[in-house]
Parts: structure tokens; sequence; C-alpha cells
């Protein structure tokens, strides 16, 4: 496509439940990041793939969430037991890596509502 | 490591007014810089980059010049517009694929 897509653009859930955000990067662009912005924040990095390297998941705020990114394309973020403090916007970035310096593309981002 | 402080917002100003946005870097090497800008309920748009020092980046009339000596990248524009209204971040980035660092992001409302 393009430019970075991210579904869905809403999702209002219930403190407890599960949640899955995805995320299809542009094609060809192998590194793929996630961050999250709370309301009226900055950008919190939470997870960055690379190709087939292991991710980077340093910026992972607790084991609730994790990240999966398959055949090297779409990336699926994992929320468990959400909880309110989870409420924030989620924006996903691709870059082409192989360029020195290439800059991130973003989507639109989902916004997560943890009621 | 690596960071970006950014002037603390929200910087209002009056349509046409001459628009300054601080930022200043720490980094280990030679970076990239970048300026990102986030127009309300979207995600975040490249609007200019400078890979050495001494570059100039520039985008619909903003303007940033990679000034090694200081360790800056202050961004401008001689007149702004309503439409201007947007969040603006400063960010780096180092060597291949490494993490992008972003500053906090400065908010700017431009009044008609």
């Amino acid at each position: 496509g393009a430019g970075v897509s991210q579904s869905p653009s809403n999702k209002v859930t219930e403190k407890g439940k599960d949640v899955e955000l995805r995320c299809d990067p542009i094609s060809g662009h192998t590194a793929l990041y996630w961050y999250r912005q709370s309301l009226g924040q900055g950008l919190e990095f939470l997870i960055y793939f690379q190709g087939n390297s292991a991710p980077d998941k340093s910026g992972l705020p607790s084991d609730r969430f994790s990240a999966e990114r398959t055949g090297g394309s779409v990336s699926t973020l994992t929320i468990q037991r959400t909880q309110q403090e989870d409420s924030a916007v989620y924006l996903c970035a691709s870059s082409l890596a192989e360029l020195h310096n290439s800059p991130l593309h973003f989507g639109n981002g989902t916004r997560l509502t943890v009621t | 490591g690596n960071s970006v402080t950014q002037m603390e917002g929200p910087v209002t100003l009056s349509e046409e007014a001459f628009l300054t946005i601080n930022c200043t870097y720490t980094a280990t090497g030679y970076p990239s810089l970048f300026w990102y800008v986030q127009y309300p309920g979207e995600g975040l748009q490249l609007l200019l980059k400078a890979t050495k020092a001494d570059d100039k980046g520039s985008n619909k009339g903003f303007e940033a010049t990679y000034r090694k000596e200081t360790t800056s990248f202050h961004l401008e524009k001689g007149s702004v517009q309503v439409s201007d209204s947007a969040v603006y971040f400063c960010a780096l980035s180092e060597g291949y694929g490494q993490n992008f660092v972003f500053g906090p992001g400065t908010r700017l409302s431009v009044l008609p």
C-alpha cells in the first residue's frame, strides 16, 4: 500500500480483556517500530523489529504486552488483561533500514480506550 | 545514551508571526536529525531532515540547520499559518536500523 496502515483506528475494551492491534508496514520496509502516545504526551518506544533479527523488546512496559511480526511484514501488538492505564494511541512506523538513517513512516495509530 | 531536548510548549502565535522551536541533542556519534509534525488525530509525518553537519533541511516553508558545534537543530518558519497548528517532534537516528530517539514534542497553536 501507499503508507503504513493500522487497524482498528479505534478500540474500546473493558478492563481485563485482551486486545490485538495490527500494523501493515510499507511494502519492502524491513524495520518496524511500535510506540505508545498517552494523551498530550510524547512518544514512548515499545518494540523494534529488524528483518529476521531478534526484536528489541526493551520498551515493553510489562509482560502483558507482546508483539509479533510474521513473515517480515505484518505485525500484531497484543495487550493481555488490559488496564485503564493502557489507554493511549498506539503508533506503528516502518523504515528502509538498509538506507543509512532512513526516516520513519508512521501510521495514523490505534486509539485504545480501556473502560 | 542519545537524547533530544525541545523547548516546552505550548507555543501560541498570531498568523504571519515568526516561529522558532529549539531542539538540542546528545549523541555519541554522527546522527541524522529530523523534524516530524503531528496534526490532530493523525500519526507523525516527516517534515524535514538533515544527515550531516551544516546541512539545511527545508519543507513547506520550514527550515532547520544541523549545527554540530552547538548540537542543535532549531526549527524556523518566517510566517506561520493557522494550518501549521500541530505538535512538532525533533528526533535523531544514528546508524543503520537504530532506534529513533524523539523529543517530547512542542505544541504550536496559531491564532487567526
